[in-house]
């Protein structure tokens, strides 16, 4: 089946600092990619839509500037979280698909402190 | 804006009882699915309903698409420890654009 994998699955940086992730569909080429934020306990809220070559559609709220999107290739999407703030920690999760799967990464946990 | 929301949000419930989780929106999907999560993993697609009135079933679970397409139930007959997890439900809005519901968290204790 497809396979999504995203890295790093945790990470812990200094506020202020930028952080890079990154989805990776490994057996497709996935033309869209999406990307979540989990905070605990609760569902996953879309922030933004990616397709390959072109530029991000992010959802109402999600600051652009703050969460640098980059769909570079058919098969690698990363979300970068610039200038990043205690209340960015969350569980980030993408989703890639072809067109026919729809298949999630395992996410990344990143706690800025 | 679209909102999926999902009741309960809690619950909590001895093996073997059965439960049902039910997603409703007041808008139309052409597909919803249902997904099951576990802590610190992504969620993971368990059925994918696309017609109206549609009922799958997968082992113990039956999801059920409402006929107008605004909503959803998941019932799980004898539950078990290992069904334990954070369900949702999520409806496509647009071309590959998904709405996760607001969450169903399911605990089965032994």
């Amino acid at each position: 089946g497809a396979v999504v994998s995203q890295h790093p699955s945790w990470v812990i940086c200094k506020s202020g600092t930028s952080v890079k992730i990154e989805c990776r569909s490994l057996d497709f080429q996935a033309t869209t990619m999406f990307w979540y934020r989990q905070f605990p306990k609760q569902s996953l809220m879309l922030m933004a839509t990616s397709n390959e070559g072109s530029k991000a559609t992010y959802e109402q709220g999600v600051e652009k500037d703050k969460f640098l999107i980059n769909h570079a290739s058919l098969t690698l999407s990363t979300l970068t979280v610039t200038s990043a703030h205690p209340e960015d920690s969350s569980f980030y999760i993408c989703s890639a698909t072809s067109g026919q799967d729809y298949t999630f990464g395992s996410g990344t946990r990143l706690t800025v402190v | 804006t679209q909102l999926l929301e999902q009741s309960p949000q809690f619950l909590s419930i001895q093996e073997g009882e059965n439960l049902t989780v039910y997603c409703n929106s007041s808008s139309v999907f052409s597909s919803l699915q249902w997904y099951r999560q576990e802590p610190g993993e992504g969620p993971v697609l368990l059925v994918t309903v696309v017609t109206g009135g549609e009922v799958k079933k997968l082992k113990r679970l039956t999801f059920q698409f409402g006929d107008a397409r605004k909503d959803s139930s998941l019932h799980i007959t004898a539950a078990q420890p290992g069904d334990t997890g954070l369900y949702l439900c999520a409806g496509v809005a647009g071309t590959y654009k998904y709405i996760f519901g607001t969450g169903t968290r399911l605990k089965v204790l032994a």
